[in-house]
């Protein structure tokens, strides 16, 4: 049990679909994250939220689409995705946004676009 | 050009053995993490340092954090296959988190 929980683990998706991922945390954090993680590349910071106000979008393009209703919960809502979309995303808590703060992630979505 | 390098990027080693693997930046950063990966899981954090000089331990695992901040190592002692996994670093620089690639380690028993 890592405190941050990710919905569905699996998905897969057609390209003119549109889909959801969930994320939620009760570890009391400020700060939520959705990261983008390939093979053989680093973890992309995709976007991020720091008591619940989106701070950051790290130029990740309109077919993502970020939602932090509360402090607990983060969506990525997804839609005409492209088969270079296929990742595993990942979705991370922290205490404070920023230095010194490690994160808490999930155990990720693993995502497939055909 | 990655702001972090993380070396070796593959290592397959006995059980008993002893590794190190490393993380180097050409910037200096205020503080630095080390992670687990599992297949199939997220990143779970094993440590975070912020001085220079610093070493923590960690049961088997050793963390050492550069004199200038720019650097730093994990070494495993008598590794395990349950130390499998992929390794990462992520250094924090200026409240901009980065990550490296990852080294990833394979225990044989």
């Amino acid at each position: 049990e890592t405190g941050v929980t990710q919905t569905p683990r699996h998905l897969v998706m057609g390209m003119t679909n549109k889909k959801s991922l969930k994320c939620e945390q009760h570890l009391g954090h400020n700060a939520m994250y959705w990261y983008k993680q390939s093979a053989k590349k680093p973890l992309e910071l995709m976007f991020v939220y720091s008591l619940e106000e989106r701070v950051e979008n790290n130029s990740v393009p309109s077919r993502f689409s970020p939602e932090c209703p509360n402090s607990s919960h983060l969506f990525l809502h997804l839609h005409t995705l492209q088969p270079e979309d296929s990742a595993l995303y990942l979705c991370a808590s922290s205490q404070g946004e920023g230095e010194g703060y490690g994160y808490t992630f999930g155990s990720g979505t693993r995502l497939t676009v055909v | 050009t990655q702001l972090l390098e993380q070396s070796p990027q593959f290592l397959s080693i006995q059980e008993g053995e002893n590794l190190t693997v490393y993380c180097n930046s050409s910037s200096v950063f205020s503080s630095l993490q080390w992670y687990r990966q599992e297949p199939g899981e997220g990143p779970v954090l094993l440590v975070t340092v912020v001085t220079g000089g610093e070493v923590k331990k960690l049961k088997r695992l050793t963390f050492q954090f550069g004199d200038a901040r720019k650097d730093s190592s994990l070494h495993i002692t008598a590794a395990q296959p349950g130390d499998t996994g992929l390794y990462l670093c992520s250094l924090n620089n200026f409240n901009k988190f980065y990550f490296g690639s990852g080294t990833k380690l394979n225990v044989k028993p």
